[in-house]
């Protein structure tokens, strides 16, 4: 079975300081790992992946991740934390090993950047 | 930029009615999916869809529940006998292979 853990529910960051989201994850096989962004009354948007290659990826709106395999966590993190990042953000995981592209998500971790 | 739509944004039903829910996935997407969120829980994988037969399903996918694409554009979840407990944020999904996946905006059932 796959799994994804968000241990912190929210996340306090003043504006300007570096953030970091925590995510880890329990998968069989070999993982692709997302994050997603919601903000109210929309739906999940794509942030950023880890297929394989580079450890560290970035995404949009300055974000990026580091997969650490041997501690079976995909962390997004940003330098420099907007007011207009706060938003709830979900982590999830894919088997490599499942046909059909099953996503299962985290949590979610609610952002609050205070100005 | 390319959008998953869904319609419609929120649907009211009684118990025991069929209910179904539309999403228009993007374009040249060929993988289809939909999960749902109940309130203040996890979003919760459904169903895939792909070459136009279900790729893989849930537990929570029973015989209540069928997928269909009626046409080149459209993609639906039919919830035949609705119950309370599917009252939820049910959100449509597409791929253009099999990376990442691009959500609609959502239709909120409430099962009354």
């Amino acid at each position: 079975a796959q799994s994804v853990a968000q241990p912190e529910d929210q996340v306090n960051v003043a504006e300007g300081n570096p953030l970091t989201v925590k995510c880890t994850y329990s998968v069989s096989g070999n993982p692709y790992l997302f994050w997603y962004v919601q903000y109210p009354n929309r739906g999940l948007q794509f942030l950023l992946k880890y297929i394989t290659g580079d450890n560290l990826v970035k995404g949009s709106y300055g974000f990026e991740a580091e997969f650490n395999k041997s501690q079976t966590s995909f962390h997004l993190k940003k330098p420099s934390a907007l007011v207009s990042d706060s938003a709830l953000y979900f982590c999830a995981v894919r088997d490599l090993r499942r046909a059909g592209n099953m996503l299962t998500f985290g949590g979610g971790t609610r952002l609050m950047v205070k100005p | 930029e390319p959008e998953v739509t869904q319609t419609p944004s929120h649907q009211v039903t009684q118990m025991g009615q069929e209910v179904i829910l539309r999403c228009v996935p993007i374009s040249n997407h060929l993988y289809f999916y939909w999960y749902r969120q109940i309130l203040g829980q996890k979003v919760e994988f459904l169903v895939s869809f792909y070459n136009n037969e279900i790729s893989e399903k849930s537990e929570i996918f029973d015989d209540q529940f069928s997928v269909e694409r009626p046409d080149g554009s459209n993609f639906t979840l039919k919830i035949r006998s609705t119950k309370l407990e599917d009252s939820a944020m049910y959100f449509c999904a597409s791929s253009e292979r099999n990376y990442e996946q691009y959500f609609g905006p959502g239709t909120r059932l409430t099962v009354t």
